[in-house]
């Protein structure tokens, strides 16, 4: 089945420090995997997205996302957290179905940037 | 270029009343999904319409819910006879047509429809 994995329900990190949220995948054929973030009471706003190339994805707001086929995973990163990017992030896979895609997305991972 | 809109954007029935949601989708976009968010959960696909067409159903509730994206205005979301376990957030995402360069690469989120049932 296709399906996506975020294994950590919240990740905590100080402000300056990096930041990593995890995300693991299980598709058939090639992936196309996106990012997504989700503030309070908002609705989801694309952060990036895989398709195909360079395994390292830079994106919005200074945070970028590393392909990696052998493990199936892109994880999402950020050199230096910032407060204000304590939200929910959520990773998602394109899977295509009888000439048309959707996305399936993980549970999410609440990110808290601690002052 | 306005994004995707959706109204209301809370909503509050009593058990057994309907729900409708509205989801306008981006200018020049044809392909509308439905999204529902249960709390501290994730997204769970619902529906995938183009216009006049229901394309894929397969996360809809089999009984009381339905929807729809006619040729003229938006796409509704309906839900008869709520009950408690209805309580959720509704997304609804646009994408350009197929024939665009850009074509299913990405979905647009609308805001979200926040569904109370008392």
């Amino acid at each position: 089945a296709q399906s996506v994995a975020q294994p950590e329900d919240q990740v905590n990190v100080a402000e300056g420090n990096p930041l990593t949220v995890k995300c693991t995948y299980s598709v058939s054929g090639n992936p196309y995997l996106f990012w997504y973030v989700q503030y309070p009471n908002r609705g989801l706003q694309f952060l990036l997205k895989y398709i195909t190339g360079d395994n390292l994805v830079k994106g919005s707001y200074g945070f970028e996302a590393e392909f990696n086929k052998s493990q199936t995973s892109f994880h999402l990163k950020k050199p230096s957290a910032l407060v204000s990017d304590s939200a929910l992030y959520f990773c998602a896979v394109r899977v295509s179905s009888g000439g048309y895609n959707k996305l399936i997305f993980g549970a999410g991972t609440r990110l808290a940037v601690h002052p | 270029n306005a994004g995707v809109m959706q109204n209301p954007r809370h909503l509050v029935r009593r058990r057994g009343q309907e729900a409708r949601l509205r989801c306008s989708p981006m200018k020049g976009h044809s392909h509308v999904y439905w999204y529902r968010q249960l709390p501290e959960e994730g997204l769970k696909f619902m529906v995938y319409l183009q216009k006049e067409n229901i394309i894929d159903e397969s996360g809809m509730p089999k009984e009381r819910f339905s929807a729809e994206f006619p040729k003229e205005g938006p796409s509704i979301l309906r839900i008869q006879q709520v009950v408690r376990g209805d309580s959720a957030a509704y997304f609804c995402a646009s994408s350009p047509p197929r024939d665009s360069s850009i074509a299913g690469v990405e979905q647009y989120f609308g805001p979200g429809t926040r569904l109370t049932v008392t």
